[in-house]
């Protein structure tokens, strides 16, 4: 997994508030998906994004969720008003070019809502 | 939606002993992955299936793509204390498009 970077590793946000999840894919790759994994349970997927495009976020919440990938910089997963039940481990994936699959995942943020 | 049956949910083993693990899903599946997640970690892909009938091996791992298309297992041969973790099985319909994952099998190796 060197390579995919996940900022904060651990999160913690009152309910109300604002959380931020970042993710640099591996060095040259412009696709990202993100997905969340609630305790006990798969990962679910939420969103897939290219560089300044959103390919599908079919997986998305429809409120409070929103999430870019801008030309410079990470990509960014932002929760508005948090609630408890968005407390899960986000992760994204890089796929490498050329490659069908997700193969190379960061180490998560585990968001705790409180 | 989609769904992917993993079975059994979590298995505890005497270390040296063989483990099968499968995923049954809904739908037909044009890729089939299996993933090992330890904790507080992402998951690490093990082996990818892209045809039927696929048969792959990765050291003491083997993972079989069903001919029906809608199923695959993963084998562990002679287990040994850090093959610990949760493995997931994913899949994906068609060649875009993201993944599915099952509920994940978490074992557990007595040394």
């Amino acid at each position: 997994n060197a390579g995919v970077m996940q900022n904060p590793r651990h999160l913690v946000r009152r309910r109300g508030q604002e959380a931020r999840l970042r993710c640099s894919p591996m060095k040259g790759h412009s696709h990202v998906y993100w997905y969340r994994q609630l305790p006990e349970e798969g990962l679910k997927f939420m969103v897939y994004l290219q560089k300044e495009n959103i390919i599908d976020e079919s997986g998305m919440p429809k409120e409070r969720f929103s999430a870019e990938f801008p030309k410079e910089g990470p990509s960014i997963l932002r929760i508005q008003q948090v609630v408890r039940g968005d407390s899960a481990a986000y992760f994204c994936a890089s796929p490498p070019q050329g490659a069908r699959t997700e193969a190379f995942f960061g180490q998560g943020t585990r968001l705790t809502v409180v | 939606g989609q769904q992917l049956n993993q079975s059994p949910q979590s298995m505890f083993i005497q270390e040296g002993e063989d483990v099968s693990m499968n995923c049954t899903s809904s739908s037909i599946f044009n890729t089939w992955l299996w993933y090992k997640q330890e904790p507080g970690e992402g998951p690490v892909l093990l082996i990818a299936l892209y045809k039927a009938g696929e048969l792959t091996s990765n050291g003491r791992l083997t993972a079989q793509f069903g001919i029906t298309r809608k199923d695959s297992f993963l084998n562990i041969s002679a287990s040994i204390p850090s093959d610990v973790g949760i493995y997931f099985c994913a899949g994906r319909e068609g060649s875009q498009g993201n993944l599915i994952f099952g509920k994940g099998t978490k074992l557990s190796v007595k040394p």
